[in-house]
């Protein structure tokens, strides 16, 4: 079975900081893609940011990036430089197999 | 413009009535998928569909029917509607390969009283 697990419900981070958000996964496959998504206030769900389960470089997209440990089944993703624009509730995914977390709520304070 | 419609976008109805949540996309994607988001459980995936007339079962089915009879719609049935299915419903769909995002409709708010 696939599972994707983000172990925190709500996080906060003060304007122009740096946060991350955390994501663990189990697959038996050997090539994956992981992803993180977005969904603000209005409920339309965006892509932030992909990862290649081969690749070693970490993904990075403007702001964001990502941690990626695959020995650990680990995908965090980093915020930087945040802005009242990111809060939103974030989604860690397993696209192969169309399976998400529970989603991590992202306050940001002025 | 590539999206995904879902009809209705808000339904109130009562138990027992039968419903259909339509869903359509305009890309010709051969994935297509149904989610419930209910608080603390994000995003769970209900049935899922590979191509034409190739459905399967994603977590939590009971309740639940789909048909895909054609590419671009993959309509919900709930045939018996009950409380415990009030949630917020998305449909979304992606190109086989799997490194490319889902696109998702605007979702579906039903409540059963």
């Amino acid at each position: 079975a696939q599972t994707v697990t983000q172990s925190q419900p709500e996080m906060s981070v003060q304007e122009a900081e740096t946060v991350t958000l955390s994501c663990t996964y189990d697959t038996s496959e050997s090539d994956y893609y992981l992803f993180w998504y977005k969904q603000p206030p209005s409920r339309q769900m965006i892509l932030v940011i992909r990862q290649e389960a081969y690749k070693q470089q970490n993904a990075t997209e403007n702001r964001f990036s990502v941690n990626f440990q695959k020995a650990a089944k680990s995908f965090s993703l980093k915020i930087s430089d945040s802005q009242l624009g990111d809060a939103a509730m974030y989604f860690c995914a397993l696209p192969s197999k169309l399976v998400f977390g529970a989603g991590t709520i992202l306050r940001v304070k002025s | 413009e590539a999206q995904v419609t879902q009809n209705p976008r808000y339904l109130i109805t009562v138990t027992g009535k039968k419903l259909t949540v339509t869903c359509s996309q305009n890309m010709n994607h051969e994935y297509m998928s149904w989610y419930r988001q209910d608080p603390g459980l994000g995003l769970r995936q209900i049935y899922y569909s590979m191509n034409v007339e190739v459905t399967d079962k994603g977590d939590v089915p009971e309740g639940y029917k789909v048909s895909r009879k054609e590419k671009r719609n993959f309509p919900l049935i709930l045939e018996s509607p009950s409380p415990n299915q009030t949630s917020l419903y998305f449909c979304a769909s992606r190109d086989r390969r799997i490194q490319e995002t889902q696109y998702f409709g605007p979702g579906t708010r039903l409540l059963v009283l």
